[in-house]
């Protein structure tokens, strides 16, 4: 089973600021296999970016993925008030398809 | 639109079977383009997934949950299903249906429904 490590569990910016976010991954796979969701609070998750830099129908250019090998990056630009939520890295290079444990992006 | 609406008991005693439903428009459970899963949340907590169907009746389970966990289509109602057998407290979760890519993926998810195991 592959595992998924994202970091930082809790990320505090402003509105307008830029964040990072980490996704480790216990081994290496092709990048076609990565993933990021993103969940508001009483919602389910919405899947932003597939194949770890594609983004998905409707998704706002400010999100963009990176990465390749053991480590991944969600990058979010000029944070929005409708950002502030938890995002999930997910892999489907092999069965069972894993999440991270989410790192949540909370108003400062 | 494809929309995925999950329905079921949200109250199952310990001991017995889950079985939650999920109601697929604006596409079929027979095409050949996507998997059907089924994924859970505990409250607070991060995504498990815990199996898929395919439209030729295929599935593939967590091994976490493979002993007790059954995923079923209906093509007639355009429907899946989710048995999950012999529940504790611990599998007290928001389960929610999805569309799975080709590549296992999820584009489209259900509203998610909270199941809690109680006595």
């Amino acid at each position: 089973e592959i595992l998924l490590t994202q970091s930082p569990g809790t990320l505090s910016l402003s509105p307008g600021e830029s964040a990072t976010l980490s996704c480790r991954a216990s081994q290496s796979f092709n990048t076609i296999f990565l993933a990021w969701y993103q969940q508001r609070p009483g919602q389910s998750p919405r899947l932003l970016i597939y194949a770890t830099s594609s983004r998905a129908t409707g998704v706002p250019d400010r999100f963009s993925g990176s990465g390749s090998g053991t480590d991944f990056t969600l990058t979010i630009s000029r944070l929005e008030p409708e950002d502030f939520a938890v995002y999930y890295c997910q892999q489907y290079a092999g069965s069972p398809w894993t999440f991270g444990q989410g790192t949540k992006v909370e108003v400062k | 639109q494809v929309q995925l609406q999950e329905s079921g008991p949200g109250l199952v005693k310990p001991s017995g079977t889950l079985s939650l439903t999920c109601s697929l428009s604006g596409g079929s459970v027979d095409s050949g383009s996507y998997y059907w899963s089924w994924i859970r949340q505990p409250p607070g907590k991060g995504l498990e997934w815990i199996g898929y169907i395919y439209y030729t009746g295929s599935t593939d389970y967590n091994p976490s949950l493979k002993s007790r966990v059954t995923v079923s289509l209906d093509t007639s109602n355009n429907q899946f299903s989710l048995n999950l057998k012999s529940v504790t407290a611990a599998d007290t979760s928001v389960y929610y249906c999805a569309r799975g890519t080709r590549y296992n993926y999820f584009d489209y998810w259900g509203q998610g429904t909270l199941v809690t195991v109680s006595s």
